[in-house]
């Protein structure tokens, strides 16, 4: 039973430019959040997707979007990087909206902006 | 808005040392509760999970946490922790089917 996966590992990018983060939920699991964590800090939360739509968003600008397909697979997407967006970025995925429920983490992307 | 505090941000402990981390949430309505923790070079994982029933939880490797209502608190403990316990602990609390909101973590190091 494959856990949460996310890809790439590592991403290097130059301030303005776009990139794009992919993770696959855990087997069975339909919600995916995604969450940015800075060095020495804890996961900030970004938003989450369900039945392919947006349903909470924490307090990140417009910047960031993303995106949930029919398999459940999420996409991240940040537009015109910043050099404070370098962080690891934490995919989870979750059975429903239940706030009871326990949320399984991926590895992370860390993405460096110089 | 709520929040999590975590007011140990790095405690040095001897193999076989009892361990508690702190962990103070702020928010008035009902609340689910979790410790996740993070080794060396792997990622989150649960530890255990509160949301209702008896306020004594157990989880994984011997840790249990309490959720104290009166003092919005949901401490962590372990009464004997081992060098494998090495790891960064966080605390995390949402309320109904709001998102997590994390505290800023825990580094524990123990020495053997």
């Amino acid at each position: 039973d494959a856990g949460v996966t996310q890809s790439p590992t590592h991403l290097i990018k130059t301030r303005g430019q776009q990139v794009t983060l992919r993770c696959s939920p855990k087997s069975g699991h339909d919600t995916v959040s995604w969450y940015q964590q800075a060095l020495g800090q804890g996961p900030q939360f970004i938003f989450q997707y369900y039945e392919e739509e947006e349903r909470q968003r924490g307090n990140f600008p417009d910047r960031f979007s993303g995106h949930q397909f029919p398999n459940y697979s999420s996409e991240l997407n940040v537009n015109a990087l910043l050099l404070g967006d370098s962080a690891l970025y934490l995919c989870a995925s979750s059975l429903g909206l239940a706030g009871g429920e326990t949320q399984y983490f991926g590895p992370g992307t860390r993405l460096l902006v110089l | 808005a709520q929040s999590v505090s975590q007011h140990n941000h790095h405690v040095i402990l001897s193999e076989a040392a009892s361990l508690e981390l702190g962990c103070n949430y702020s928010y008035g309505g009902t609340v689910n509760l979790f410790w996740y923790v993070q080794y060396p070079g792997q990622h989150l994982q649960l530890l255990l999970k509160y949301f209702s029933g008896d306020p004594l939880v157990k989880g994984i490797k011997g840790f249990e946490a309490e959720f104290i209502k009166s003092k919005f608190s949901f401490n962590l403990r372990k009464p004997s922790v081992q060098w494998s316990d090495t790891a960064e602990y966080f605390c995390a609390v949402n309320t109904g089917r709001r998102a997590l909101t994390f505290g800023s973590g825990t580094r524990l190091q123990v020495q053997p």
